[in-house]
This record gives C-alpha cells, structure tokens and sequence, in this order.
C-alpha cells in the first residue's frame, strides 16, 4: 500500500532562511508526486507535481522539488523563505496507473520569522 | 474562473440533526472526492465519485453519505452527525483515469458537532 512520511509536523526558519520539507514516499510503482500548500482559512493549492521527465521540479512562489527514486524522496525547497510562506503543506502521491486517488502525508507547518 | 465551490463554509450543529454539505465544480470533470483534515492526520479520503451514479468508499466512510445525480455536484451527507466527525471538510475533482492530473480543491467546510 502506499505511504507518505512528512518528517517535521513543525518547522521553523528565519526569513530569507533556504526552507527544506521532508518528503518521503512508498510505492510499489513509479508514482505522481505533488506538494500542495494551505494558507489560513483557505484550501489547498498545488504548488508543484512530478509525472513524468525531468526530475526537479520548479513550482509556484519559488519552490521546487526534487524527485530522487533511489531515495524514495520528494523533498520540497525554496532558497529564500519570505513571511507569506507561513503555511500548512501537504506531500501526497497517487500510482501512475489505474486510480485517482491521492495519499497526503501529516503536513508539515513552516513558520517564518522576521 | 475554474473553481470547486463548497456551502456552508463553517457550520455549528447538534448530535443527530441531520446536514448536507453540497459541493459543485465547473470544469466538467469526472472525478470529484470529499476528504476529512484533522490535525496530525493530514487528509483522508472519505468517499470519490468516478462519474454520474459511481460513488464508491474511501479510507474513512463510516457515517457518511453521498450521490452524484449530476457531473458537476456532489454532497456529502451525515444522517446523524457524532462530536467525533466535528472536522475539516474539502470537496476536490479532477479528470478521471490521469493520476497525474492536479486535483482541484474547494475552500473547506468546518463543522463542528456538539
């Protein structure tokens, strides 16, 4: 069955600070990879996705992931934290055949300090 | 604009006082699934729908309800709410059969059960 570990359900960095959210998944087929981000009192969006290609992906507001397969990793950087990064974010994964269905990891909630 | 709309957004009810939340989407797609948020848990899928008259369970079904009599609704009913389904509630579609495909979600509905 598939997993998603987010190691952190808690961190914390300065502004201007890289930003680095874990990510680690389980999957017994190569999987669709996404990080979704929740701002107080509003949904999820999408901030970046791996299917297929390129292996480091580059998504909304400056973040990007790499997807590292040896690794089972999907880990979620940016290099220059700003305040309005303060945020709930969410790693999940679906199979690449046959369903819909997304796994979300815990969250990991990134506060930023001035 | 593309949106996945949810109604009410915040609801205070009793235990047993039947409700239903309704969710709408306008981007014509098959797919639509309703996920619970509870801290510490991240999202869980409660029920999906592949198309018109296909529902079928998620992770967490127990005390939920749900139809999809047209494309674009789909409302989740709980015929005798408990405190323990008192939660964060996100509505989400996407194109059926594309794993990869980004799942769009609506504004969440909190409801609390007293």
């Amino acid at each position: 069955a598939q997993s998603v570990t987010q190691l952190g359900s808690h961190v914390s960095v300065s502004e201007g600070a890289l930003v680095l959210l874990r990510c680690n998944y389980s999957s017994s087929v190569p999987p669709y990879l996404f990080w979704y981000v929740q701002y107080p009192n509003q949904g999820l969006q999408l901030l970046l996705k791996y299917t297929t290609g390129a292996t480091l992906v580059k998504g909304i507001n400056g973040f990007e992931a790499e997807f590292k397969k040896s690794e089972t990793s999907f880990h979620l950087t940016k290099p220059s934290a700003h305040m309005s990064d303060a945020a709930e974010y969410f790693c999940a994964v679906s199979e690449e055949y046959g369903t819909d269905k997304l796994i979300f990891g815990t969250g990991t909630r990134l506060q930023v300090f001035p | 604009e593309a949106q996945v709309t949810q109604n009410p957004r915040y609801l205070i009810t009793v235990t047993g006082k039947k409700l239903t939340v309704t969710c709408s989407q306008n981007m014509n797609h098959e797919y639509m699934s309703w996920y619970r948020q509870d801290p510490g848990l991240g999202l869980r899928q409660i029920y999906y729908s592949m198309n018109v008259e296909v529902t079928d369970k998620g992770d967490v079904p127990e005390g939920y309800k749900v139809s999809r009599k047209e494309k674009r609704n789909f409302p989740l009913i709980l015929e005798s709410p408990s405190p323990n389904q008192t939660s964060l509630y996100f509505c989400a579609s996407k194109v059926a059969g594309a794993g990869g495909d980004t799942q769009y979600f609506g504004p969440g509905t909190r409801l609390t059960v007293l």
